[in-house]
């Protein structure tokens, strides 16, 4: 049973518009979540993430919010580039001592048009 | 910057045979992690390891063992390939915050 969702496995956005990427988790002991961006035959870079006492993190032109109460998060991107086509992942992560372990969602493929 | 390396970027094994992928990280992170990426599935996590000898089991662990006897070696230990192993794997290093990952290894078991 997946813990980290992306229902979404593709999403198609014009160059210059915002790209909106959705991720659920069904764990309650997640206090840490992260998001990723992974180009075929690379591993995933790290992109931006966000702590559960936080709402929102901004890194420019990513923006991470989360609704603890919705169990959900989402990743914008403003404005989208065509070099941000790539497989975002969503992360999520509980920060025990000794069980810092993170599970990742399925991955959404953003294309961005020119 | 840190960096995690893994031992190979292509691999081709047969079936049955015992296969061995490494993982160094040079930035003294506590926590490793060994994920497959399959498509469709997105990264799921085989096992991780907190600190030196210790690990724990991720979702599908079946198949697999690995092995953390210094701090910057994760190995891990395909015990006896099968096709259903042919997979993308990946592993990654952690303090605190964010992972850092290697480039992925391309095992195929023929």
């Amino acid at each position: 049973d997946q813990q980290v969702k992306q229902n979404s496995p593709s999403l198609s956005v014009q160059e210059g518009r915002i790209s909106i990427l959705n991720c659920d988790y069904t764990n309650s002991m997640f206090d840490y979540f992260l998001w990723y961006k992974k180009y075929p035959a690379e591993g995933p870079t790290f992109l931006i993430s966000i702590s559960s006492i936080k709402d929102k993190n901004e890194d420019g032109r990513f923006t991470v919010f989360l609704n603890k109460s919705a169990k959900h998060l989402s990743l914008h991107i403003v404005p989208s580039q065509p070099g941000d086509s790539a497989v975002y992942f969503c992360a999520a992560s509980p920060t025990f001592i000794n069980n810092n372990d993170m599970r990742f969602g399925a991955g959404t493929r953003l294309t961005v048009k020119p | 910057d840190v960096k995690v390396t893994q031992s190979s970027r292509y691999l081709v094994k047969r079936t049955g045979e015992k296969v061995f992928l490494e993982c160094v990280q040079d930035m003294d992170h506590e926590n490793m992690f060994w994920y497959r990426q399959d498509p469709g599935l997105g990264l799921r996590l085989i096992y991780f390891s907190y600190d030196v000898k210790m690990k724990e089991k991720g979702d599908i662990p079946e198949g697999y063992s690995v092995s953390r006897e210094k701090k910057e070696r994760f190995s891990l230990i395909l015990e006896s390939a099968s096709t259903n192993q042919t997979s993308m794997y990946l592993c990654a290093s952690r303090a605190a915050t964010e992972a850092f990952f290697g480039q992925g290894t391309r095992l195929t078991v023929v």
